[in-house]
């Protein structure tokens, strides 16, 4: 169980589109999803606490117009790099946590994102 | 400012000893700690995590020690195996209410056979 899925794992595309990245919770509902970006040899860097049905909690320094976060059900959360340029290559993480209460997230297997 | 640190970036360690990867934190807020493993181009594996009211937790070959006073985790992995190269992150997480994760910078753990 607690299986979180991402879609695609990789995606390469042209500077000035906008690239959607989805993120499934397979066999549990999560009540919060938190999208991270990790830089070549870097740490996780939280972007986003993303509540279902709620507008999501962005961290400092980072652009909320430029990632839109969508939460629409309780196993679905997506992140819309808008107007993607090469510096928003990076790979993408998303968690979700599972119970309430419970301080436990389950981490998707990431998406390779590179902007031309 | 980076709020977990972990400042060895990387470690070796040959197969059957034991590797013990370090981790400091700034915030006297946090008071759940989490370590992950993670490979290139996947998503972190979690390990063993750790509340503060304890200062030690066990899961098979792996052991996380809890210094409060010191601001300071580690993770014990015995024995080490080949299978464990890896990076590591520890994490820290200030508990309800929003539940974020804070990740550190990482070990690069090498087992040499």
């Amino acid at each position: 169980g607690a299986v979180v899925s991402q879609h695609p794992s990789w995606v390469i595309c042209k500077s000035g589109t906008s690239v959607k990245i989805e993120c499934r919770s397979l066999d549990f509902q999560a009540t919060t999803m938190f999208w991270y970006r990790q830089f070549p040899k870097q740490s996780l860097m939280l972007m986003a606490t993303s509540n279902e049905g709620s507008k999501a909690t962005y961290e400092q320094g980072v652009e909320k117009d430029k990632f839109l976060i969508n939460h629409a059900s309780l196993t679905l959360s997506t992140l819309t790099v808008t107007s993607a340029h090469p510096e928003d290559s990076s790979f993408y993480i998303c968690s979700a946590r599972r119970d309430r209460g419970r301080n436990e997230q389950f981490f998707g297997p990431g998406t390779r994102l590179t902007v031309l | 400012d980076q709020q977990v640190k972990q400042n060895s970036p990387s470690l070796s360690v040959q197969e059957g000893r034991i590797s013990i990867l370090n981790c400091d934190y700034t915030n006297s807020m946090f008071d759940y700690f989490l370590w992950y493993k993670k490979y290139p181009a996947e998503g972190p594996t979690f390990l063993i995590s750790i509340s503060s009211i304890k200062d030690k937790n066990e899961d098979g070959r792996f052991t996380v020690f809890l210094n409060k006073s010191a601001k300071h985790l580690s993770l014990h992995i015995v024995p080490s195996q080949p299978g464990d190269s890896a990076v590591y992150f520890c994490a820290a997480s200030a508990g309800s209410g929003t539940y974020k994760y804070i990740f550190g910078t990482g070990t690069r753990l090498k087992v040499l056979a």
